[in-house]
């Protein structure tokens, strides 16, 4: 059964702090990972990787994808109480448009 | 540009009352639709997912369905709630395979069951 494990489940920091949330995945047929944001409501979308290797970056937001580990990262540095969030990743296997995700880390910024 | 609409934003039902859950999708043609419940602690489930009038595929078997009217509008319903169906509820879209499969979603929809 295709899965997505994020970890931590909970990060609580302070402002200025660098943070790196991990994804691991179990898809049959891997295509793309893709990460997103959740404040309130919707999540938003940040980041799809399909490459190996290639950092993709926003600001202060980066993630990169390591296909021989199955796993991605998402690093946010020098964080903002404005970082505070749920962030979810989510993998989509070939031949397919659903999308598998994970719980989710919960990040929590102090100032 | 694009835009999804979702409504309505929050619904206290009781148990055994109907349900219905109503998405569009504007600024695009032919999209995937998806129906997504998100419950603490379990990430996003898919519930269903359309890739067209009248086609809906069901993930998990539940007390949910789902409808696809018309090209851009998709519908979640019940006949009978269950407090099991309460739970933050999202609708979704996404081009068609092989011109971007980046998943949007809605504000979605607080449902509680009472």
């Amino acid at each position: 059964e295709d899965k997505v494990v994020q970890s931590p489940l909970s990060l609580v920091v302070h402002e200025g702090d660098t943070v790196t949330l991990n994804c691991s995945y179990e898809v049959t047929n891997f295509r793309s990972l893709l990460w997103y944001k959740q404040e309130k409501k919707a999540p938003t979308f940040l980041f799809m990787l399909t490459s190996s290797g290639i950092e993709k970056k926003s600001g202060r937001l980066s993630s990169i994808l390591d296909k021989k580990e199955l796993s991605s990262i998402l690093n946010i540095t020098a964080t903002q109480t404005g970082d505070s969030a749920i962030y979810l990743c989510a993998a989509r296997g070939e031949n397919t448009d659903k999308l598998i995700f994970g719980t989710g880390t919960r990040l929590q910024v102090f100032p | 540009s694009q835009t999804i609409h979702q409504w309505p934003a929050t619904l206290v039902q009781p148990v055994g009352s109907p349900l219905s859950l109503e998405c569009t999708v504007e600024g695009t043609s032919n999209p995937n639709l998806y129906w997504y419940r998100q419950a603490a602690g379990r990430g996003l489930q898919l519930l269903f997912y359309s890739v067209g009038i009248g086609q809906i595929s069901s993930e998990v078997p539940q007390n949910l369905s789902a409808s696809r009217p018309q090209d851009r509008q998709f519908i979640l319903s019940s006949k009978k709630l269950l407090l099991s169906d309460s739970g933050f509820y999202l609708c979704a879209w996404s081009h068609r395979r092989g011109t971007g499969n980046t998943i949007y979603f809605g504000e979605g929809s607080w449902l509680t069951v009472v």
